[in-house]
């Protein structure tokens, strides 16, 4: 069973501009979520969707969103960037079967902003 | 925001050695307790769910405890190998499907 993927693995971009991450859910996995770990920081929560709506956010501001399709994967957008949005972004997955909802991982994209 | 504690925050053993650490959580509106295993540059390796006080999970050399009522888990290692090597992440399962990290364990087996 392939596990969670991620793309791209790295991504440099300047401040100011727009970054758009990519992740593909374990196969009948219908929720994602999306985590950022900064430097000499633990994974902080982001963003989590469902059945194609965002159900719970962390605490964020608005120019990080994203949206989930219809196959369930999903965009992690970041705009107006900002330097201290170099980090690791990590997605993960769970599935309506399991009532725990244990949360199974991608191997992340890194994004740095110069 | 729920605060998760992780100690220590690294570990250096020999190979052989047996280790351990804690998490740390608010023990009020307790849902469910998970583990996970990061290595370097791969994705982070779910370990255990604990949902019950009293629970203890095994799964070859690593086990871990529950106690809901004082708000702690514990994972041991036995007979550590470097393969071991790794963060060990505890997170706070919650209502609405968010999870609340501890910073990590980061664990260093020298052969």
């Amino acid at each position: 069973e392939a596990g969670v993927t991620q793309s791209p693995t790295h991504l440099i971009k300047t401040r100011g501009q727009q970054a758009t991450l990519r992740c593909s859910p374990i196969s009948g996995h219908t929720s994602v979520y999306w985590y950022q770990q900064a430097l000499g920081l633990g994974l902080q929560f982001l963003l989590w969707y469902d059945e194609g709506e965002e159900r719970n956010r962390g605490n964020f501001p608005p120019r990080f969103s994203g949206r989930q399709f219809p196959n369930y994967s999903s965009e992690l957008n970041v705009n107006a960037l900002e330097l201290e949005d170099s980090a690791l972004y990590l997605c993960a997955s769970s599935g309506n079967s399991d009532s725990i909802k244990t949360q199974y991982f991608g191997p992340g994209t890194r994004l740095l902003v110069l | 925001i729920l605060n998760v504690e992780q100690s220590p925050q690294s570990l250096h053993v020999q190979e052989g050695d047996s280790t351990n650490f804690t998490c740390s959580f608010p023990s009020s509106n307790f849902y469910a307790l998970h583990w996970y295993r990061w290595e370097t540059a791969k994705s982070p390796e779910a370990l255990f769910v604990m949902t019950l006080n009293g629970d203890e999970k095994k799964k070859g050399r690593i086990s871990a405890t529950l106690n809901t009522k004082e708000g702690y888990s514990y994972l041991y290692i036995k007979g550590s190998q470097p393969e071991d090597s790794a963060t060990y992440l505890c997170a706070l399962g919650g209502n609405f499907n968010k999870f609340y990290f501890g910073s990590g364990t980061k664990l260093n087996v020298k052969p």
